[in-house]
């Protein structure tokens, strides 16, 4: 199993520009997130889906959108880049037992000049 | 979920156990508690949860008093590639909308040789 699969790994957009970061799983997992880390700080969570077609914001959703078409796929679309979206963005993934643990990818970092 | 406090850094020799302490005195009943780790902005590692009783897996032992308002997280012979983020989380057990781990900023471990 290649697990959380997090692309592209590193980006570097221009102010206005959008663009979309993509995760796969292949672990049939149900539930999957997408988190943000700024520099120094604990992760914090943008969107996350319980399955397909289900999906619903976390703390800070505000200039993303997700879609979940498929169990596999969970990409988050930026539209509009700002500064304020330069982060490092990891995807997560888990079963949705009550104490499934949740498998993350390697990341994805993001600067918008 | 219940908010926890870590201490922001920690030290600890090669070879020595790593105690890393956490404190959540407004856990509820049905709160697990979970611990992360994250190797330099790598994605988060799950290492070990538990509800009431200590618990042991092959990377560390989960000790959780028996008021269950804290946690220690221990690492039994602390190598150079422990070096981490340590996050410890309490969540509700269950599936459904509510699941998600909110992250704070964790304790810093640092293993010195």
């Amino acid at each position: 199993n290649a697990g959380v699969t997090q692309t592209p790994k590193f980006r570097i957009l221009k102010i206005g520009q959008s663009m979309t970061l993509q995760c796969t799983q292949d672990m049939n997992h149900n539930y999957m997130y997408w988190y943000r880390q700024d520099p120094g700080m604990g992760l914090k969570l943008i969107y996350y889906s319980v399955g397909a077609g289900i999906t619903d914001k976390g703390e800070v959703p505000n200039g993303y959108n997700v879609s979940r078409s498929t169990t596999e796929d969970f990409p988050l679309r930026l539209e509009l880049a700002a500064p304020s979206q330069t982060s490092v963005y990891f995807c997560a993934s888990s079963f949705w037992t009550a104490t499934g643990e949740l498998f993350f990818g390697e990341g994805s970092r993001l600067t918008v000049l | 979920d219940a908010k926890t406090t870590q201490p922001t850094s920690m030290d600890c020799a090669e070879g020595r156990a790593a105690n890393l302490p956490c404190n959540h005195s407004t856990i509820s009943g049905n709160e697990y508690v979970y611990w992360y780790r994250q190797i330099h902005s790598q994605g988060p590692q799950y290492i070990i949860h538990g509800l009431k009783n200590n618990e042991t897996n092959e990377m560390a032992s989960l000790i959780i008093t028996e008021d269950r308002k804290s946690s220690t997280l221990i690492l039994p012979h602390a190598t150079l590639r422990d070096t981490a983020v340590y996050y410890c989380i309490v969540r509700v057990a269950g599936g459904g909308s509510n699941y998600k781990l909110t992250f704070g900023k964790g304790t810093l471990l640092t293993v010195n040789p």
